[in-house]
């Protein structure tokens, strides 16, 4: 069974720019979040998406905002970008049935504000 | 939301030696969960715990569930070079998950 998988893997952008994550959960897996993790910091939640639907969120500004399509596939989107910004962004899927919530995460996308 | 607290922050042990860390809380979970991450990767799920003093091991590796629904400890026996990384607990209720800040495990051979 393949795992989670987030595209692209590195990314580099400028202050004031727009970026897109993508992120493909496990075979029937329901629930995607994702989480912002800096050098030094635990992992900061942003969102979870259930169903196509957001069922969390975490303290981030509104710049930040995701989407789940209908096969459960995720985007994050962040839009004028911030120094402040640049770190590992991690997704993570789970069964999200029975009370089985385990996250399983993806590599990350390593992204770098300039 | 509000971080467990993890601890300790870093550790530098020998090889061989046998390493404790803990995670609590001042709320309640059903589940405790810890995951160790690579450089550059995301982190990998060790242990599961899904009962209140749940003992539960998987290789060298032995995690509890505390009795108070409040903490969990993780202890590695006979440490690796391998094992060095980033250890993170997560505590979950229902759609709430935390994590721990992290204890970055360096071995030294």
């Amino acid at each position: 069974k393949a795992g989670v998988t987030q595209t692209p893997r590195y990314l580099i952008k400028t202050r004031g720019q727009q970026v897109t994550l993508s992120c493909s959960p496990i075979s029937g897996h329901r629930s995607v979040s994702w989480y912002q993790q800096t050098p030094g910091q635990g992992l900061q939640f942003l969102f979870e998406y259930f169903s196509e639907t957001q069922r969390n969120k975490g303290n981030f500004p509104g710049r930040f905002s995701g989407r789940q399509f209908s096969n459960s596939r995720s985007e994050m989107n962040v839009s004028t970008l911030e120094l402040g910004d640049s770190a590992l962004y991690l997704c993570a899927s789970s069964l999200a049935q029975g009370g089985d919530e385990k996250l399983f995460f993806g590599s990350g996308t390593q992204l770098s504000v300039l | 939301g509000q971080q467990l607290n993890q601890s300790p922050q870093s550790m530098f042990i020998q090889e061989g030696e046998d390493v404790s860390m803990n995670c609590t809380s001042s709320s309640i979970f059903n589940t405790w969960l810890w995951y160790k991450q690579d450089p550059g990767e995301g982190p990998v799920l060790l242990i599961a715990l899904y009962k209140a003093g749940e003992l539960t091991s998987n290789g060298r590796l032995t995690a509890q569930f505390g009795i108070t629904r409040k903490d969990s400890f993780l202890n590695i026996s006979a440490s690796i070079p391998s094992d060095v990384g980033i250890y993170f607990c997560a505590g979950q209720l229902a759609y709430d998950m935390r994590f721990g800040a992290g204890t970055r495990l360096t071995v030294k051979p």
